[in-house]
């Protein structure tokens, strides 16, 4: 069965950088590409972009460029998302996705504190 | 960005009721509109796809319809795994963009 796997929860400083990660099983990692969303109490599901697991092309919401950097591992059926200079703003769960959210991860809650 | 007003936010409904949520888009989203259902401290579910389809596993009184830019999901005679927030998607231009919700929860 389709499963996506990520890492978990993170406590971050402002200023500073995560990076999560999402390991997919139970199907063709290259076939679908895999989406990022963010939620928020406040701001609801937002959609990050997405990155081509075949190729690494990504699409971004323009609200995340320069925030988001996703990228992917073929070999290990591994998709990652790296958001930088972490505010307050960023704490929220963000889950990753196959496709048009045909599968979710569990999600990863990030929370940015001092 | 397209707009997607969803509505109502909260739907008090009782159990065996036949209940309808709807999205309205802020420009054509032809039929790339999606529902998902989330519970408490869970992933969302794919429920319905391309604006009338069933998506595997889902009961088939969960179904879709769209009348022009509005898209509805209609939940007939509410079972108590029901309660959940949904949530409208559409993903015919980016960036994709969802509804606000609408909380399902017993009367």
């Amino acid at each position: 069965q389709v499963q996506l796997q990520q890492s978990g929860a993170e406590l971050a400083k402002p200023g500073s950088s995560v990076k999560i990660s999402c390991k997919a099983s139970g199907y063709t990692f290259t076939s679908y590409y895999i989406s990022w969303i963010k939620q928020t109490t406040g701001q609801g599901l937002e959609y990050i972009g997405y990155i081509n697991t075949g190729s690494g092309g990504t699409n971004y919401n323009e609200k995340f460029k320069g925030k988001a950097t996703l990228t992917v591992d073929k070999s290990s059926s591994t998709a990652f998302m790296q958001l930088s200079s972490l505010t307050p703003d960023d704490s929220a769960v963000y889950y990753c996705a196959v496709a048009t959210g045909d599968y979710w991860g569990q999600g990863v809650m990030v929370t940015v504190s001092s | 960005d397209i707009q997607m007003t969803q509505s109502p936010s909260s739907l008090p409904a009782s159990l065996g009721d036949r209940v309808t949520i709807t999205c309205r888009a802020s420009q054509d989203i032809g039929n790339y509109l999606r529902w998902f259902q989330q519970k408490p401290g869970k992933s969302p579910r794919l429920m319905i796809y391309g604006a009338t389809n069933l998506a595997a596993g889902v009961p088939s009184r969960f179904s879709g319809s769209r009348s022009g830019s509005d898209y509805s999901l209609t939940i007939n005679s509410l079972e108590s795994e029901d309660m959940a927030i949904y949530y409208c998607l559409q993903h015919n231009e980016y960036p994709y963009t969802f509804g606000a919700g609408t909380k399902l929860e017993l009367k």
